[in-house]
């Protein structure tokens, strides 16, 4: 069955340096997302991402968080310069369309990031 | 703002019960869906209730969407470790965005 892949698993970076988290879609997807969940909190939503720009996002993906989908396959979430409070799971979704009840959307299983 | 209220936050019970959860909000939503969280991974999606009343079966799973579309249930039969889980109920809160709610979590003794 096909599925989100998210690399790396765990990712350990110092305050004030850049991140890039890297998900792969399932390939016929064409709508993508990225969720965080910081440790004993809820999954909270923070960009939803179409045909090259970004759909939606909330308030939490501020200046410093920037989304790109460099080549057909790979979609990543930049984090600039790291702050302690980002550490979290951050969960890429994708799903086939949007506004359909049928339009589920598939979570990879999270890169854990750490900021020291 | 829409919230999605869950309890209770922790539930303990002895294999063989039955139990429920709830998922509660002041917002109507067009849909609710129910998913499963193991420590580590992402939520996976267990269900999608649409209409208002609608009742879902997955096994001995049962899962309810609330007349006005602002509350679901979730009703384990016969529990089995396996349960064992956080449980997380999410709406949609726009086309692309999904709000969820803090989860009860599940635990089954053998």
């Amino acid at each position: 069955e096909p599925e989100v892949t998210q690399t790396p698993s765990h990712q350990v970076t110092q305050m004030g340096q850049e991140v890039i988290l890297r998900c792969v879609p399932i390939s016929n997807h064409l709508y993508f997302y990225w969720y965080r969940q910081i440790l004993g909190q809820k999954v909270e939503f923070l960009v939803s991402f179409y045909n090259n720009e970004i759909s939606e996002k909330s308030e939490i993906f501020d200046d410093q968080f920037s989304v790109e989908r460099p080549d057909g396959s790979n979609f990543t979430l930049k984090i600039r310069s790291t702050k302690l409070e980002d550490s979290a799971m951050y969960f890429c979704a994708s799903s086939e369309g949007v506004g359909r009840t049928t339009d589920t959307q598939y979570f990879g299983p999270g890169t854990r990031l750490t900021v020291l | 703002t829409q919230l999605l209220e869950q309890s209770p936050q922790f539930l303990s019970i002895q294999e063989g019960e039955n139990l429920t959860v709830y998922c509660n909000s002041s917002s109507v939503f067009s849909s609710l869906q129910w998913y499963r969280q193991e420590p580590g991974e992402g939520p996976v999606l267990l269900v999608t209730v649409v209409t208002g009343g609608e009742v879902k079966k997955l096994k001995r799973l049962t899962f309810q969407f609330g007349d006005a579309r602002k509350d679901s249930s979730l009703h384990i039969t016969a529990a089995q470790p396996g349960d064992t889980g956080l449980y997380l109920c999410a709406g949609y809160s726009s086309a692309s965005k999904i709000i969820f709610g803090s989860g009860t979590r599940l635990s089954i003794r053998p």
